[in-house]
C-alpha cells in the first residue's frame, strides 16, 4: 500500500474550468511537495509546503497543506492545456532519507 | 539546483539480457536515487546509492536483479539483469537537494529511461 493516496486518479476537464486534487495520508510529514511530470522527462517541483496550515500560491494554482501536516490539496482555477501532465504529491517524514510518492493524478484539459 | 544526464533515454532488449543505465549529476551529491515508474503512474523506489558503500534495497528490490554502482559522488549506474517483459518500465535517477531546519527539499530527476523487453 502506498503512504500517500491521490484523488482522483485520473481527471479531465475543459479549459477554464475548476479543478483540485488531493493527497491523503495517515502518517505525518515534515514536509510536503507537488511535482508535475510531463511525458518523456521527470517531475518538476511545483511547491514545498512545511507548516500545518499553510496556503501557497502559484498563479493560478493554490496548494494547502493540512493542520495535522497529513494531507494537501492542489487547486487549479481556469485550468489551461499546458496544466495537462502527471501530479505528484510527494511527502518527507523526519529522519528518513527518501521522499515518499503519491499514487499520482493523470490531468487532462481539453481545448 | 541538480541537473541530471541519464542515458539512454529509451532501448528495447531481449529477454534474458541486462541493460546498464547511466546517470551524471553536474554537482556532488551524497544520496542518489534510482526509481521505477509505469507509464502515467506513480514512481516507486528502487534503492538509495551512496557513494561509498553498499545501495540500499526496499522491499521488493534485489542486488542480483538491480545492482548498482557508486563510484563517485556524481555518477551511479543502475542494471537490470536477466530481464523480462515484466521490467519494461520507466526507470528513473533523481537527487535531493534539503535545507535545515524548515525539511524543505527539492528533488531533481534525469529524464527517465523508457526500457522495454520483448
Amino acid at each position: 500500500t502506498q503512504l500517500l493516496e491521490q484523488s482522483p486518479q485520473f481527471l479531465s476537464i475543459q479549459e477554464g474550468e475548476n479543478l483540485t486534487v488531493y493527497c491523503n495520508s495517515s502518517s505525518v510529514f515534515s514536509s510536503l511537495q507537488w511535482y508535475r511530470q510531463e511525458p518523456g522527462e521527470g517531475p518538476v517541483l511545483l511547491v514545498t509546503v512545511v507548516t500545518g496550515g499553510e496556503v501557497k500560491k502559484l498563479k493560478r494554482l493554490t496548494f494547502q497543506f493540512g493542520d495535522a501536516r497529513k494531507d494537501s490539496s492542489l487547486h487549479i482555477t481556469a485550468a489551461q492545456t499546458g496544466d495537462t501532465g502527471l501530479y505528484l504529491c510527494a511527502g518527507l517524514k523526519t529522519g528518513a532519507n527518501n521522499l515518499f510518492f503519491g499514487t499520482g493524478t493523470r490531468l487532462t484539459v481539453i481545448p | 539546483s541538480a541537473v541530471i544526464s541519464q542515458k539512454p533515454s529509451r532501448d528495447i532488449c531481449q529477454r534474458g539480457t541486462s541493460l546498464t543505465i547511466q546517470c551524471q549529476v553536474d554537482s556532488q551529491v551524497t544520496m542518489m536515487f534510482w526509481y521505477r515508474q509505469q507509464p502515467g503512474q506513480s514512481l516507486t523506489l528502487i534503492a538509495t546509492a551512496n557513494q561509498g558503500s553498499e545501495a540500499t534495497y526496499e522491499s521488493g528490490f534485489v542486488i542480483d536483479k538491480f545492482p548498482i554502482s557508486r563510484p563517485n559522488l556524481t555518477f551511479s549506474t543502475l542494471t537490470v539483469s536477466n530481464m523480462s517483459p515484466e521490467d519494461s518500465s520507466i526507470y528513473l535517477c533523481s537527487v535531493e537537494d534539503r535545507w535545515y531546519p524548515r525539511s524543505d527539499t527539492e528533488a531533481f530527476f534525469g529524464q527517465g529511461t523508457r526500457l522495454t523487453v520483448v
